[in-house]
């Protein structure tokens, strides 16, 4: 089993609706849990960071958290065909340095 | 203007040719990281350090060499003991107020 696991995708949704992108995790020690977007050829941006359980909310974004479940997601609302991109799930044991899991990420296409 | 930058932007290397990629810092981050990235693939670990003076592996070291001289410094060198360098490299580094992991610009390398 991945330490942590994406679909691959490509996810394809139509302009302004919702997009529902999807992590699992294996290590229940997990503490930190950040989405990141990748445009092709370029390196990843951080665009949320979530360490509670819940949802956390950032303009478009919502991040939801159940550590009971090991499940991350990412929503988008009112999507953009500028989300097009693939999305980077990565999970951190705790604080401090250690280091830092990612999954291989979601293709997400925003159809026009 | 605070950041991460790499150089170069594209290296080539020749067959038994050892190549080092840049990482410098302004953040004030102790902690630095390079990872490697193939097409479609996420990112996996190749070495990071917490402090000064000091590097632990990742989960793909081998072929790689690391120093961290500088705070602000994280540079990798290819070995030609690495038989299939072709990647694109990323550095990040990590702060300690927050959790977040920053990248770099990235480097892609070539063999010739």
């Amino acid at each position: 089993q991945k330490e942590v696991e994406q679909n691959s995708g490509p996810l394809s949704v139509p302009e302004g609706a919702i997009a529902s992108l999807n992590c699992t995790y294996s290590d229940r020690g997990s503490q930190s849990f950040f989405w990141y977007r990748q445009y092709s050829g370029k390196s990843p941006e951080l665009i949320m960071f979530i360490y509670s359980n819940g949802d956390k909310e950032d303009g478009r974004f919502t991040a939801q958290l159940n550590k009971a479940s090991q499940y991350v997601s990412l929503l988008i609302r009112d999507s953009q065909p500028s989300d097009s991109a693939t999305y980077l799930c990565a999970v951190s044991p705790s604080g401090g340095y250690q280091k830092v899991t990612f999954g291989t990420g979601t293709k997400l296409q925003v159809i026009p | 203007d605070g950041g991460i930058t790499q150089s170069p932007k594209y290296l080539f290397r020749k067959e038994g040719q050892n190549v080092t990629l840049s990482c410098e810092q302004n953040l004030n981050h102790d902690a630095m990281y390079w990872y490697r990235q193939d097409p479609g693939q996420g990112l996996r670990l190749i070495y990071y350090s917490q402090i000064v003076n000091d590097f632990q592996k990742g989960d793909i070291a081998e072929g790689y060499s690391v120093s961290r001289e500088k705070k602000e410094s994280f540079p990798l060198t290819v070995t030609s003991a690495q038989k299939n360098p072709t990647a694109f490299y990323l550095c990040a580094s990590r702060g300690t107020s927050k959790e977040t992991q920053y990248f770099g610009p990235g480097t892609r390398l070539l063999v010739l």
